[in-house]
């Protein structure tokens, strides 16, 4: 069965500094995976995803994350962080073709102070 | 493009009443649609996924006759949760996805949160 891990449950920086939110991942195949951002009462929204090709990722609002199959980690990544990127972050993974279906982290929540 | 609506956003309702949640994709067609669960500082729990005409499929210790769900047309799925009680309150959210095939990813409506007096 897939699922995956993020190892903590909030992460603080200060605006300007590089973010990094943890993911690792655990698969029988070769891994679908996804980063989604979600703001307070709201939906998630899709940042970036992995599927094939080049191991670095580049997605919305100037998040990036690599994969790395050796480590089986996709870590999302934010070279200078905004107050604005303050929210609650969640790694994905799909196990395709045995399961169609997203297994979702529990969640880092990112707070970025001024 | 990719947008998924839902609605209502919020509502209220006593315990004992049905509550129909609507989950709409406004500029593509979803073959497949997803309904999730989320507590309070929680990830989010995948309840059923439905495909368009067929019975929805539950997760394991869903309860099928209380969280009904309807995948009428490619556009449209809605999750009605029959005889609503405080514990079914929390944060619903939906998402569908364009198409089967596997590198189809999914988008998420905004949420609705329901409580249950």
């Amino acid at each position: 069965a897939q699922s995956v891990a993020q190892p903590e449950d909030q992460v603080n920086v200060a605006e300007g500094n590089p973010l990094t939110v943890k993911c690792t991942y655990s698969v029988s195949g070769n891994p679908y995976l996804f980063w989604y951002v979600q703001y307070p009462n709201r939906g998630l929204q899709f940042l970036l995803k992995y599927i094939t090709g080049d191991n670095l990722v580049k997605g919305s609002y100037g998040f990036e994350a690599e994969f790395n199959k050796s480590q089986t980690s996709f870590h999302l990544k934010k070279p200078s962080a905004l107050v604005s990127d303050s929210a609650l972050y969640f790694c994905a993974v799909r196990d395709p073709p045995n399961d169609y279906k997203l297994s979702f982290g529990a969640g880092t929540t990112v707070t970025v102070r001024a | 493009g990719a947008v998924v609506s839902q609605h209502p956003s919020r509502v209220i309702c006593k315990s004992g009443t049905s509550v129909k949640i609507e989950c709409r994709s406004l500029d593509f067609q979803a073959t497949t649609m997803f309904w999730y669960r989320q507590f309070p500082k929680q990830s989010l729990m995948l309840m059923a996924t439905s495909n368009e005409g067929s019975k929805a499929t539950y997760e394991q210790g869903v309860e099928k006759d209380k969280f009904l769900i309807n995948h009428a047309s490619l556009t449209l799925s809605t999750l009605t949760v029959t005889s609503a009680h405080p514990e079914d309150s929390s944060f619903y959210i939906c998402s569908a996805a364009p198409g089967a095939g596997a590198y189809n990813e999914q988008f998420f409506g905004p949420g609705t949160r329901l409580t249950v007096l």
